[in-house]
């Protein structure tokens, strides 16, 4: 299972937009990248998922480049409510080993008003 | 739609007594996860179900956890007895099918004293 890195928090205004950075060297050939987000005493929820260039919804855009050895969450003018912690997952959906995906520490990125 | 539901929000036990958490996943979900997450650390997988079979529970701590889902559906996670390092959100989700997206319950958040 590729490892990944992402930093541990970040601060951002509300109306700006942020951009979360995930590193992830060692994916394989038929990892995806997804992202989930958690919200105080709630369990994470989906944002989005990828494989490549970019996919956007009505949450946030993900952008992977061409080697995907990296990825990134991008927020768009984000409010107070976007305040949780933000978690980078690669694996092979269609592998058993996707059901072992590990979370790590994530990114709590806080909003200020 | 009903989302992941979990009993009780909120459990406070002694050390060396019982306790288990109740998970009702989403309708035709077959594919049913329990998570534990300390105190900012991301969830970590206990045990996945598949339909009634547990497919992969070798991160559970048999000599203390077990878990059960009978006919497939609503599953149960007990600790016996209860050590203080247990003190934790116990998270379920479930997804519609292997490696599909996860689907989180609010948890519950047990207290060992």
């Amino acid at each position: 299972l590729a490892k990944t890195t992402q930093p541990i928090s970040m601060d951002s205004y509300e109306g700006q937009e942020v951009n979360i950075t995930c590193s992830h060297n060692n994916i394989a050939t038929n990892d995806y990248i997804t992202w989930y987000q958690q919200f105080p005493s709630q369990g994470p929820r989906f944002i989005i998922q990828g494989y490549k260039t970019k996919v956007t919804n009505e949450v946030a855009s993900l952008f992977i480049p061409a080697d995907r050895k990296s990825s990134t969450l991008s927020l768009p003018r984000v409010s107070l409510s976007d305040t949780a912690v933000y978690y980078c997952l690669v694996g092979d959906p269609f592998s058993g080993g996707y059901n072992k995906l590990i979370f790590g520490a994530g990114t709590r990125l806080a909003v200020h008003p | 739609e009903a989302g992941v539901v979990q009993s009780p929000r909120y459990k406070i036990i002694e050390k060396k007594q019982p306790v288990a958490f109740w998970c009702n996943p989403i309708s035709g979900h077959n594919t049913l996860y329990w998570y534990l997450q300390n105190l900012g650390q991301g969830p970590e997988l206990l045990i996945r179900y598949e339909n009634e079979e547990a497919v992969d529970d070798s991160q559970l701590p048999k000599d203390r956890f077990s878990a059960e889902r009978l006919k497939g559906v609503d599953s149960t996670l007990k600790i016996q007895p209860a050590e203080l390092g247990d003190s934790a959100v116990y998270l379920c989700a479930s997804s519609a099918a292997e490696g599909g997206k996860r689907f989180f319950g609010p948890g519950t958040r047990l207290t060992v004293l």
